[in-house]
């Protein structure tokens, strides 16, 4: 049981390049989300899912996309980076909202 | 609009001390709340929720509906504690976070 999975760890990319960070749990969760982590503002909630299928968005949801093809992956994607994208990036997933949220351990992006 | 606030970025206290946390947050509806931790680079992890009522190493926290509040608090704080604390609100399907609390404490 490996939890929520997220690859890279690290990454660094050009200003306008696209690139997909990966997420993928093995706990059966139906909820999942991603957010990013920036000094002082905390963790703002980019895309969510409620089950395979269904993603709806968040707080801050411009630049990014998502897809919930399979329980198990929820991947996000960046279109065309921007440096304010810079970011440490969370995925996270939960059997249901009250339980609570299993995080990942995060990727790093700076984007140049 | 900001539904969770904490309203300290730093917070520093002696090892075995008490420790408060502070954390309000704005929700017209019946609000779920809980304490995450992160400690130096490690994901973030649950450390209590308000409807378990429970007490995670020596933490616990009560809903103040009045006050709108859910302060964490530790009687005797322990250096092994010092991490990044987010308090955070579910309404429907998301999770808010506050901006965190770095607590340092200091041997």
């Amino acid at each position: 049981n490996a939890g929520v999975t997220q690859t890279p760890k690290f990454q660094v990319l050009k200003t306008g390049q696209s690139m997909t960070l990966q997420c993928a749990q093995d706990m059966n969760h139906e909820y999942m989300s991603w957010y990013r982590q920036d000094p002082g503002m905390g963790l703002r909630l980019i895309h969510y899912s409620v089950g395979a299928g269904i993603t709806d968005q968040g707080e801050v949801p411009n630049g990014y996309n998502v897809s919930r093809s399979t329980t198990e992956d929820f991947p996000l994607r960046l279109l065309s980076a921007a440096p304010s994208q810079t970011s440490v990036y969370f995925c996270a997933s939960s059997v249901q909202g009250q339980d609570g949220y299993t995080f990942g351990s995060g990727t790093r992006l700076t984007v140049v | 609009a900001q539904r969770v606030t904490q309203p300290e970025k730093l917070l520093s206290v002696f090892k075995g001390a008490p420790v408060e946390l502070k954390c309000n947050y704005s929700y017209s509806g019946s609000p779920e709340l809980f304490w995450y931790v992160q400690y130096s680079r490690q994901r973030l992890q649950l450390l209590l929720r308000h409807i378990s009522r429970e007490s995670i190493k020596g933490f616990t926290a009560d809903l103040n509906k009045g006050e709108t509040s859910f302060h964490l608090k530790k009687p005797f704080a322990q250096e092994e504690d010092s991490a990044m604390y987010y308090c955070a609100l579910l309404t429907g399907n998301q999770f808010y976070f506050g901006t965190g609390t770095s607590l340092t404490v200091i041997p």
